[in-house]
C-alpha cells in the first residue's frame, strides 16, 4: 500500500535518448510535484501541478515536459537526455497548495546518463 | 536571494550525544518550516513543521526544533542520538500558497554505535 510510488527506480540510458518516469500516489491528494536532487543531494522543485493543472514550472529546460493525465498520475517525460540531467528525481504529493500541507515523497528514480 | 542555509554538511557523533542542526532562511514575512529526514535507501518523511503557535516544536522519534523569528532560524534538536538515527536531514521553507518548498543543502548525520 505504497503511498507514493515511481517507476522505474532505476534508469540508465545514452544521451541524447528520450525517457519518462511515472509517479502515482493513492493518498487522494489534488497536488503533485517533481523534484531533482543533484549528485551535492540539494533538493530542487521542478514542477507542480494542482487538480491536472500547472501551478509551478522553475527555471527548467523545455527538455522536460510534466503530464499529469488525472490528480493521481504525474510523469515527467525528458528529451534529448543530456550529462548534467543525471540525478535522482522525486515525486511528491500534497492534500492542497497550502503552504502548511506536508508533502509526501516517492522513494526517487536515479537516473544516470552516459 | 532567496534561502535556506544548513550549517553543517557533515556531523558525525557518537551515540547518547546531543545534536542541533542548524537552519536559517532569509525570507521576510510568513513562513512555515519544516525539517525532513532521509534515512539511508528510503523516501524522505516529515519530521516535523512549524506554521504557527508554540515555537518549540515536536516531532517524531525525539526531534525538536524551535523557531527563533528574530534569527530566522528553526535548528533541529535531539537529546541523545541513536545509531538509526543516520540519515539525511532537510530544512525546507515555505512562504506560499503554491506547495513551492525551498529545500537546505542537507546535513548527513553519521551516528557511531
Amino acid at each position: 500500500d505504497t503511498a507514493v510510488s515511481q517507476t522505474p527506480k532505476y534508469l540508465v540510458t545514452q544521451m541524447g535518448n528520450d525517457k519518462s518516469i511515472k509517479c502515482e500516489q493513492n493518498l487522494g491528494h489534488d497536488t503533485m510535484y517533481w523534484y531533482k536532487q543533484d549528485s551535492k543531494k540539494f533538493l530542487k522543485i521542478m514542477f507542480s501541478y494542482n487538480n491536472k493543472e500547472l501551478i509551478i514550472n522553475e527555471t527548467v529546460p523545455n527538455r522536460f515536459s510534466p503530464k499529469s493525465p488525472d490528480k493521481a498520475h504525474l510523469n515527467l517525460h525528458i528529451n534529448s537526455l543530456e550529462l548534467g540531467d543525471s540525478a535522482v528525481y522525486f515525486c511528491a504529493s500534497s492534500p492542497g497548495l497550502a503552504g502548511v500541507a506536508e508533502q509526501f515523497f516517492g522513494p526517487g528514480t536515479r537516473l544516470t546518463v552516459l | 536571494a532567496q534561502s535556506v542555509s544548513q550549517h553543517n554538511h557533515h556531523v558525525i557523533l557518537s551515540e547518547a550525544a546531543s545534536l542541533e542542526l542548524g537552519c536559517n532562511y532569509s525570507y521576510g514575512g510568513t513562513v512555515n518550516l519544516f525539517w525532513y529526514v532521509q534515512y539511508p535507501g528510503q523516501h524522505l518523511q516529515l519530521l516535523l513543521k512549524y506554521f504557527s503557535g508554540d515555537p518549540l516544536v515536536k516531532g517524531i522519534k525525539g526531534f525538536e526544533a524551535e523557531f527563533i523569528k528574530s534569527k530566522f532560524s528553526f535548528n533541529l534538536r535531539k537529546p541523545s542520538v541513536q545509531w538509526s538515527d543516520t540519515a539525511e536531514y532537510f530544512c525546507a521553507v515555505n512562504r506560499s500558497n503554491t506547495g513551492k518548498l525551498i529545500f537546505g543543502q542537507g546535513t548527513t548525520l553519521q551516528v557511531k554505535p
